[in-house]
């Protein structure tokens, strides 16, 4: 059972946007920076967001990330049909001294 | 470019051991704190440990706490996971991915992981 809760799925057409969250507490969200990680079928785990709200050099700026207080939310805008993937958000736990992963988001590009 | 490559995989009866291995190229590996992480098949990620960049601290989550141990040799730039009395709860592909600073507390960059199967 993950500590950092997130919606198992997600859904969009294409061109739309949609947003994914992720709720934590203050031991993990709410006093460190949030990361955020898509993973295609198949295949190893890509970092999509850093800190919090920064991205990786590659990662297109229609995606984007957010936090407030022990919540985090990644957007993806313009939505296609390669976005289709498995989302994880992660954070460090101070109480279990460890990292955290989100359960996980399916996102479908109907 | 950053390169991690994980072996020492397989299939393993319940008690026995293992020890992966992920080799790095790429970057300054001494200057980095390393990580496994695992993912059961069809289900989530799972941290399951993480070393400092000279191998001082060490981290392990609650459910392999005493059963297995990360070590690395920054001479052979390879991060090692130790794993020992085996369960069939174990059984996933595990990654070994890079933190993204001196810190644990971050991961960026992941090899492209090895499947550990815990079966009679």
């Amino acid at each position: 059972q993950s500590v950092l809760t997130q919606p198992p799925s997600a859904s969009g057409t294409p061109g739309q946007r949609v947003t994914i969250s992720c709720s934590g507490s203050s031991s993990n969200i709410g006093s460190n920076t949030v990361n955020w990680y898509q993973q295609l079928p198949g295949t190893a785990p890509k970092l999509l967001i850093y800190s919090d709200n920064k991205r990786p050099s590659g990662v297109p700026d229609r995606v984007s990330g957010s936090k407030s207080g022990t919540s985090a939310s990644l957007a993806i805008s313009g939505l296609q049909s390669e976005d289709e993937a498995d989302y994880y958000c992660a954070a460090w736990d101070d109480s279990l001294d460890g990292l955290l992963f989100g359960g996980g988001t399916k996102l479908t590009v109907l | 470019e950053v390169q991690l490559l994980e072996s020492g995989g397989g299939s393993v009866q319940p008690g026995g051991s293992l020890r992966l291995s992920c080799a790095a190229a790429g970057f300054t590996f001494s200057d980095y704190a390393m990580t496994w992480v695992r993912q059961t098949p069809g289900k989530g990620l799972e941290w399951v440990s993480a070393i400092s960049g000279a191998g001082e601290r060490t981290h392990y989550a609650d459910s392999v706490r005493g059963r297995f141990t990360i070590s690395r040799d920054n001479s052979k730039i390879t991060l090692y996971l130790q794993m020992n009395s085996l369960k069939a709860e174990d059984t996933a592909v595990y990654y070994c991915a890079k933190a993204s600073s001196w810190s644990v507390r971050n991961v960026d960059v992941w090899g492209q992981g090895t499947a550990v199967t815990v079966s009679s």
